[in-house]
């Protein structure tokens, strides 16, 4: 089956520390792994995409096809990255369609 | 320019009633989709417009819903006789395109719908 699994609902740290959202997925295919953040009182956008291969506010994610795994990674978290990250997976390649979503982390960055 | 308008934000109704939630995507994005979000969940995708046909409608729960994009741009979502259980925010997304690139989703604030 497919599925999107994010452990932790809520992961605080404090300003400065590093930060590590976990996700693992499974997925019999090769899909496509995506974060998205939400931030307080705004819409969910895209924060970046395995394909991309992008650091995107000093975020990274590395695929992990051993593991099945797409950790969100910054070294130094700062208070304005606390917001709602949620891990997704889309089975076709280069589509943002049907993506399945895992269950979010709340992540609180404190000063 | 503007983003993805959902309309209304917020939508409570009694249990047995129908509701429509309205859509208006990006202009000129050929690809909408729909998903419902509960509490405490990630979104759940429902259906998946290319132009103005459903090109995937497999995450739709059964046929009390129903969605439609006559003129390939806003979409309504119909659920007939509301149960409580379809209590969600229920989000809308839109792309430039489905695949190929320029497949970016962005999405709506989302309509909170209540069933009494």
């Amino acid at each position: 089956a497919q599925r999107v699994t994010q452990p932790e609902k809520l992961l605080s740290v404090f300003k400065g520390a590093p930060v590590e959202l976990k996700c693992n997925y499974s997925y019999s295919g090769s899909p496509e792994l995506f974060w998205y953040v939400q931030y307080s009182r705004q819409r969910l956008q895209l924060l970046l995409r395995h394909i991309s291969r992008e650091s995107i506010k000093g975020f990274t994610a590395d695929l992990n096809k051993g593991e099945t795994s797409f950790h969100l990674k910054k070294p130094f978290a700062q208070e304005e990255d606390s917001a709602m990250y949620y891990c997704a997976l889309s089975g076709r390649m280069d589509s943002s369609y049907n993506l399945i979503f895992g269950s979010g982390t709340r992540l609180l960055v404190r000063p | 320019g503007a983003g993805v308008s959902q309309t209304p934000s917020n939508k409570v109704t009694e249990k047995g009633k129908y509701v429509e939630l309205r859509c208006d995507p990006i202009s000129g994005h050929t690809a909408l989709y729909w998903y419902r979000q509960s509490l405490g969940q990630g979104p759940e995708f429902l259906i998946y417009f290319q132009g103005t046909g459903a090109a995937d409608d497999s995450g739709l729960p059964n046929d009390r819903f129903f969605a439609v994009r006559p003129e390939g741009s806003v979409s309504t979502l119909k659920i007939q006789r509301t149960e409580r259980g379809d209590s969600a925010v229920y989000l809308c997304a839109s792309s430039l395109s489905g695949r190929g690139g320029r497949t970016e989703a962005f999405f709506g604030q989302g309509t909170r719908l209540t069933v009494v």
